[in-house]
């Protein structure tokens, strides 16, 4: 199994829909968890920390599931500047483990 | 506030030759680390540094490959006798604290072996 897993996508919705992403992580001693943003051909942005009780940050929402392994990202009211890719990222046996991420496409 | 810099963005080599990889993470970072994607691929993790130490390396092939964080300088990522596989974007990342704190990207060095 692999330490984290996501749907590869490509997810196509339209503007103003809500999108979610669940990523799911092999490691139960995991910490910590993330979630990054990268945009083609760029380096990855931190998009926020996933802490146990969930959070939010604007039209973004997080979760972390411990029981099930899992976490997820919930985007409200996508905007077109929402298209990139989203990259699940879980702490490991190795600093930092990044998913290959879920590519997402809003279209107007 | 200066991010994580590298340099050089782009780098062209023949098959046989040395690339150097330079990063400079951000001020007050002491932890360094180094990505590498490939076209179409998540990132692999390398090697984690801090001031002329290196704590993980588990993710570096064996050969050719060598990295480096002095106490005076960038960290240096060496690659000896490039060959056309090497090539993809390498990240460099810095963090303020070690392991499970968030990481903060460089703009990478995209290596090109011809």
């Amino acid at each position: 199994r692999k330490e984290v897993e996501q749907d590869p996508g490509p997810f196509n919705v339209p503007e103003g829909a809500t999108v979610a992403f669940n990523c799911t992580y092999s490691n139960s001693a995991s910490q910590s968890f993330f979630w990054y943003r990268q945009d083609c051909r760029k380096e990855p942005k931190l998009l926020m920390s996933v802490y146990s009780s969930g959070n939010e940050d604007g039209r973004f929402t997080a979760q972390l599931n411990r029981a099930s392994q899992y976490i997820s990202l919930l985007i409200r009211d996508s905007k077109l500047s929402d298209s990139a890719t989203y990259l699940c990222v879980v702490s490991g046996n190795t600093p930092l483990v990044f998913g290959k991420g879920t590519r997402l496409s809003v279209i107007a | 506030n200066a991010g994580v810099m590298q340099n050089p963005r782009h780098l062209v080599r023949r098959r046989g030759q040395e690339a150097r990889l330079r990063c400079s993470p951000m001020k007050g970072h002491s932890h360094v680390y180094w990505y590498r994607q490939l076209p179409e691929e998540g990132l692999k993790f390398m090697v984690y540094l801090q001031k002329e130490n290196i704590i993980d390396e588990s993710g570096m092939p064996k050969e050719r490959f060598s990295a480096e964080f002095p106490k005076e300088g960038p960290s240096i990522l060496r690659i000896q006798q490039v060959v056309r596989g090497d090539s993809a974007a390498y990240f460099c990342a810095s963090s303020p604290q070690g392991e499970n704190s968030p990481l903060h990207f460089g703009n990478g060095t995209r290596l090109t072996v011809t």
